[in-house]
Protein backbone atom coordinates (compact mmCIF):
# COMPACT_ATOMS: atom_id res chain seq x y z
CA UNK A 1 0.00 0.00 0.00
CA UNK A 2 1.04 3.67 -0.40
CA UNK A 3 1.86 5.33 2.93
CA UNK A 4 1.90 8.98 3.88
CA UNK A 5 3.67 10.22 6.84
CA UNK A 6 3.48 13.18 8.61
CA UNK A 7 5.86 14.81 11.18
CA UNK A 8 4.92 16.06 13.88
CA UNK A 9 2.20 14.09 14.94
CA UNK A 10 1.66 17.43 17.00
CA UNK A 11 3.25 20.19 18.10
CA UNK A 12 2.47 23.23 20.90
CA UNK A 13 4.28 26.55 20.08
CA UNK A 14 4.46 29.79 21.04
CA UNK A 15 2.54 33.13 19.27
CA UNK A 16 4.40 34.91 16.99
CA UNK A 17 6.99 31.92 15.73
CA UNK A 18 6.98 29.51 12.92
CA UNK A 19 6.46 25.86 12.77
CA UNK A 20 7.17 23.75 10.25
CA UNK A 21 5.00 20.30 9.25
CA UNK A 22 6.33 17.88 6.51
CA UNK A 23 4.45 15.45 4.81
CA UNK A 24 6.37 12.25 3.27
CA UNK A 25 5.24 9.87 0.72
CA UNK A 26 7.42 6.77 1.86
CA UNK A 27 6.74 4.11 -0.78
CA UNK A 28 5.51 6.15 -3.44
CA UNK A 29 6.44 9.54 -5.67
CA UNK A 30 3.68 12.02 -5.40
CA UNK A 31 3.31 14.52 -8.32
CA UNK A 32 0.50 15.99 -6.61
CA UNK A 33 0.23 16.71 -2.58
CA UNK A 34 -2.76 18.65 -0.53
CA UNK A 35 -2.85 20.19 2.55
CA UNK A 36 -6.23 20.26 4.79
CA UNK A 37 -7.39 22.51 7.87
CA UNK A 38 -9.65 20.52 9.93
CA UNK A 39 -11.53 22.29 12.76
CA UNK A 40 -12.96 20.37 15.54
CA UNK A 41 -16.11 18.40 14.53
CA UNK A 42 -15.64 19.65 10.85
CA UNK A 43 -14.77 18.55 7.63
CA UNK A 44 -11.89 18.98 6.44
CA UNK A 45 -10.66 22.29 4.50
CA UNK A 46 -8.93 22.22 1.44
CA UNK A 47 -5.99 24.71 1.93
CA UNK A 48 -3.88 24.42 -0.84
CA UNK A 49 -3.02 22.28 -3.36
CA UNK A 50 1.03 21.59 -4.64
CA UNK A 51 2.99 20.44 -7.68
CA UNK A 52 6.24 19.28 -7.63
CA UNK A 53 8.65 21.88 -8.40
CA UNK A 54 5.92 24.76 -9.01
CA UNK A 55 4.37 27.09 -6.55
CA UNK A 56 1.00 25.88 -4.47
CA UNK A 57 -2.39 26.36 -5.56
CA UNK A 58 -4.02 28.17 -2.92
CA UNK A 59 -7.75 28.10 -2.06
CA UNK A 60 -9.94 31.42 -2.09
CA UNK A 61 -9.09 32.98 1.66
CA UNK A 62 -6.13 30.90 2.37
CA UNK A 63 -3.46 33.32 3.08
CA UNK A 64 -0.50 32.13 1.19
CA UNK A 65 2.37 34.29 3.17
CA UNK A 66 0.52 33.13 6.14
CA UNK A 67 1.01 29.34 5.12
CA UNK A 68 3.86 28.73 3.11
CA UNK A 69 4.06 24.97 1.22
CA UNK A 70 7.14 23.98 -0.60
CA UNK A 71 6.66 20.66 -2.62
CA UNK A 72 10.98 20.89 -3.21
CA UNK A 73 10.72 16.96 -4.39
CA UNK A 74 8.30 13.94 -5.44
CA UNK A 75 8.39 12.59 -1.79
CA UNK A 76 8.03 15.63 0.20
CA UNK A 77 5.89 18.24 1.19
CA UNK A 78 6.04 20.99 3.97
CA UNK A 79 3.61 23.51 5.40
CA UNK A 80 5.22 26.28 7.56
CA UNK A 81 2.80 27.89 9.51
CA UNK A 82 4.44 31.65 9.82
CA UNK A 83 4.12 34.39 12.89
CA UNK A 84 1.36 31.31 14.40
CA UNK A 85 -1.45 32.57 16.23
CA UNK A 86 -4.12 30.80 18.92
CA UNK A 87 -6.68 31.17 16.03
CA UNK A 88 -3.95 28.95 13.69
CA UNK A 89 -4.38 26.19 15.99
CA UNK A 90 -5.74 23.26 14.28
CA UNK A 91 -5.31 19.70 12.55
CA UNK A 92 -3.65 20.10 9.72
CA UNK A 93 -3.49 17.00 7.18
CA UNK A 94 -1.95 16.61 4.22
CA UNK A 95 -2.51 14.08 1.40
CA UNK A 96 -0.44 12.78 -1.49
CA UNK A 97 -1.36 11.36 -5.35
CA UNK A 98 0.32 9.36 -6.88
CA UNK A 99 1.26 10.45 -11.02
CA UNK A 100 -1.72 10.41 -12.23
CA UNK A 101 -4.05 8.16 -10.26
CA UNK A 102 -6.27 9.94 -8.38
CA UNK A 103 -6.64 8.33 -5.47
CA UNK A 104 -5.28 10.41 -2.56
CA UNK A 105 -3.41 8.99 0.29
CA UNK A 106 -3.75 10.68 3.88
CA UNK A 107 -1.25 11.50 6.50
CA UNK A 108 -2.38 10.89 10.00
CA UNK A 109 -2.45 14.16 10.55
CA UNK A 110 -0.69 17.20 12.94
CA UNK A 111 -2.14 19.09 15.72
CA UNK A 112 -0.95 22.20 16.26
CA UNK A 113 -1.53 24.36 19.21
CA UNK A 114 -0.41 28.02 19.40
CA UNK A 115 0.02 29.91 22.77
CA UNK B 1 -20.00 27.30 -2.50
CA UNK B 2 -20.07 24.03 -0.89
CA UNK B 3 -19.35 21.12 -3.86
CA UNK B 4 -19.98 18.31 -1.01
CA UNK B 5 -22.91 18.23 0.81
CA UNK B 6 -23.50 15.55 3.52
CA UNK B 7 -26.81 16.39 4.54
CA UNK B 8 -26.56 13.93 7.88
CA UNK B 9 -24.03 14.39 10.73
CA UNK B 10 -25.07 11.55 12.77
CA UNK B 11 -26.69 8.75 11.49
CA UNK B 12 -27.75 5.81 13.83
CA UNK B 13 -28.46 2.51 12.76
CA UNK B 14 -29.24 -1.14 14.23
CA UNK B 15 -26.70 -3.67 13.43
CA UNK B 16 -28.00 -6.12 10.24
CA UNK B 17 -29.97 -3.23 9.22
CA UNK B 18 -29.78 -1.05 5.74
CA UNK B 19 -27.47 1.96 5.95
CA UNK B 20 -27.48 5.11 3.08
CA UNK B 21 -25.42 8.00 3.46
CA UNK B 22 -26.18 10.76 1.33
CA UNK B 23 -23.63 13.07 -0.87
CA UNK B 24 -24.74 15.50 -3.57
CA UNK B 25 -22.06 17.34 -5.30
CA UNK B 26 -22.07 20.48 -7.22
CA UNK B 27 -20.43 20.06 -10.28
CA UNK B 28 -21.24 20.63 -13.57
CA UNK B 29 -18.97 18.80 -15.65
CA UNK B 30 -17.83 14.62 -15.28
CA UNK B 31 -17.05 14.42 -11.55
CA UNK B 32 -15.29 11.86 -10.03
CA UNK B 33 -16.35 11.17 -6.61
CA UNK B 34 -14.97 8.67 -3.72
CA UNK B 35 -16.14 8.05 -0.16
CA UNK B 36 -13.21 7.40 2.50
CA UNK B 37 -13.51 6.30 6.09
CA UNK B 38 -11.97 7.40 9.11
CA UNK B 39 -12.26 4.79 11.91
CA UNK B 40 -11.81 5.76 15.37
CA UNK B 41 -7.96 7.07 16.17
CA UNK B 42 -7.30 6.11 12.53
CA UNK B 43 -6.22 8.25 9.50
CA UNK B 44 -8.15 8.76 6.91
CA UNK B 45 -8.64 6.07 4.05
CA UNK B 46 -10.46 5.55 0.85
CA UNK B 47 -13.35 3.11 0.77
CA UNK B 48 -14.45 3.05 -2.99
CA UNK B 49 -14.41 5.13 -5.67
CA UNK B 50 -16.94 5.40 -8.68
CA UNK B 51 -15.40 5.16 -11.73
CA UNK B 52 -14.37 1.32 -10.08
CA UNK B 53 -17.80 0.60 -9.68
CA UNK B 54 -16.95 -2.22 -6.78
CA UNK B 55 -18.01 -3.07 -3.62
CA UNK B 56 -15.87 -2.72 -0.29
CA UNK B 57 -17.28 -4.24 2.71
CA UNK B 58 -20.26 -4.64 1.52
CA UNK B 59 -20.72 -0.66 0.52
CA UNK B 60 -21.48 0.44 -2.98
CA UNK B 61 -22.06 3.87 -4.12
CA UNK B 62 -24.03 4.51 -7.44
CA UNK B 63 -23.48 7.94 -9.14
CA UNK B 64 -26.29 9.44 -9.93
CA UNK B 65 -26.05 12.23 -12.62
CA UNK B 66 -29.48 13.37 -12.65
CA UNK B 67 -29.65 13.80 -9.42
CA UNK B 68 -26.35 14.97 -8.74
CA UNK B 69 -25.61 12.25 -6.25
CA UNK B 70 -23.33 9.28 -4.80
CA UNK B 71 -24.86 8.07 -2.08
CA UNK B 72 -23.17 5.34 -0.21
CA UNK B 73 -25.17 2.20 0.42
CA UNK B 74 -25.08 -1.24 2.35
CA UNK B 75 -27.55 -3.87 3.06
CA UNK B 76 -26.80 -5.11 6.43
CA UNK B 77 -24.82 -2.93 8.95
CA UNK B 78 -22.04 -4.58 11.01
CA UNK B 79 -20.57 -3.08 14.14
CA UNK B 80 -17.80 -2.44 12.46
CA UNK B 81 -19.05 -0.04 10.53
CA UNK B 82 -19.17 2.29 12.92
CA UNK B 83 -16.62 5.65 11.91
CA UNK B 84 -16.38 9.19 10.17
CA UNK B 85 -17.64 8.76 6.40
CA UNK B 86 -16.61 11.43 3.88
CA UNK B 87 -17.56 11.93 0.38
CA UNK B 88 -15.03 13.68 -1.63
CA UNK B 89 -15.08 15.33 -5.55
CA UNK B 90 -12.16 15.69 -7.64
CA UNK B 91 -11.80 18.53 -9.85
CA UNK B 92 -9.18 18.71 -12.57
CA UNK B 93 -8.68 22.15 -13.58
CA UNK B 94 -6.30 24.36 -15.46
CA UNK B 95 -4.55 24.77 -12.60
CA UNK B 96 -4.19 21.47 -11.33
CA UNK B 97 -6.06 18.79 -8.98
CA UNK B 98 -8.10 19.47 -6.03
CA UNK B 99 -10.24 17.46 -3.56
CA UNK B 100 -13.19 18.83 -1.59
CA UNK B 101 -14.51 17.03 0.91
CA UNK B 102 -18.23 16.78 2.10
CA UNK B 103 -18.57 17.77 5.93
CA UNK B 104 -18.85 14.11 6.80
CA UNK B 105 -21.12 11.72 8.72
CA UNK B 106 -21.15 10.25 11.88
CA UNK B 107 -22.42 6.66 11.77
CA UNK B 108 -23.06 4.49 14.79
CA UNK B 109 -24.39 0.96 14.50
CA UNK B 110 -26.10 0.23 17.38
CA UNK B 111 -25.43 -3.70 18.58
Amino acid sequence: GAVVSQHPSWVICKSGTSVKIECRSLDFQATTMFWYRQFPKQSLMLMATSNEGSKATYEQGVEKDKFLINHASLTLSTLTVTSAHPEDSSFYICSARKGRDTEAFFGQGTRLTVV
Amino acid sequence: AQRVTQPEKLLSVFKGAPVELKCNYSYSGSPELFWYVQYSRQRLQLLLRHISRESIKGFTADLNKGETSFHLKKPFAQEEDSAMYYCALNLTTLTGNQFYFGTGTSLTVIP
